[in-house]
């Protein structure tokens, strides 16, 4: 079955840039979305279509996607940015995939 | 505005059975794809199937064939989550999602804590 491999966490400073990495076979060849997921909420989109952001998500957020990693990076991070991050892929034979989740922590 | 309205939460006995639903507005229910996704408490999010309200098309995720049927029934443009006989190991919260015909969550339900014990 596809696997995506992200790191358990991820620390940055106030202000300063954080990158997210998700890794896959081929990765690359796929669409990758990514979501934020705050404790007691339910999961954002923030990127979809490896560089896309929806309607209402701050510019800061932005994706790549190339090769084995699609990477997720938020410039200027704030204090709100504090949550975890999923990747997620589409695989013919098991549908939907999510990574581990990482979790962002701003300090 | 497109919403996802899930039922709410559960508390119930191992062997016990459970339906959970989840209702959409604000869009053509009947041409996307409802998708089920579990998180168990402090871990990750999970996939569990898909379903296509039109025809009831249903795919699921290999870890949870036979373990739930998922189901939905587009003339109250609801979709289901159900459980024969529940475990304790079934104690999670479970959202919807709705998916694209680009194979992406775009708006997700409020979550159901379905709590297990024995």
């Amino acid at each position: 079955s596809y696997e995506l491999t992200q790191p358990p966490s991820v620390s940055v400073s106030p202000g300063q840039t954080a990158s997210i990495t998700c890794s896959g076979d081929k990765l690359g060849d796929k669409d990758v979305s990514w979501f934020q997921h705050r404790p007691g909420q339910s999961p954002v989109l923030v990127i979809y279509q490896d560089t896309k952001r929806p309607s209402g998500i701050p510019e800061r957020f932005s994706g790549s996607n190339s090769g084995n990693t699609a990477t997720l990076t938020i410039s200027g991070t704030q204090a709100m940015d504090e949550a975890d991050y999923y990747c997620q892929a589409w695989d013919s034979n098991t549908y939907v995939v999510f990574g581990g989740g990482a979790k962002l922590t701003v300090l | 505005e497109v919403q996802l309205v899930q039922s709410g939460a559960e508390v119930k006995k191992t062997g016990e059975s459970l339906k959970i639903s989840c209702k959409g507005s604000g869009y053509r229910f009947t041409t996307y794809w409802i998708g089920w996704v579990r998180q168990m408490p402090g871990k990750g999010l999970e996939f569990m199937g898909i379903i296509y309200p039109d025809d009831s098309d249903t795919r699921y995720s290999p870890s949870f064939q036979g373990q739930v049927t998922i189901s939905a029934d587009k003339s109250i443009a609801t979709a289901y989550l159900q459980w024969s006989s529940l475990e304790a190991s079934d104690t999670a919260m479970y959202y919807c999602a709705r998916l694209t015909g680009d194979n992406y969550f775009d708006f997700w339900g409020q979550g159901t804590l379905v709590n297990v014990s024995s």
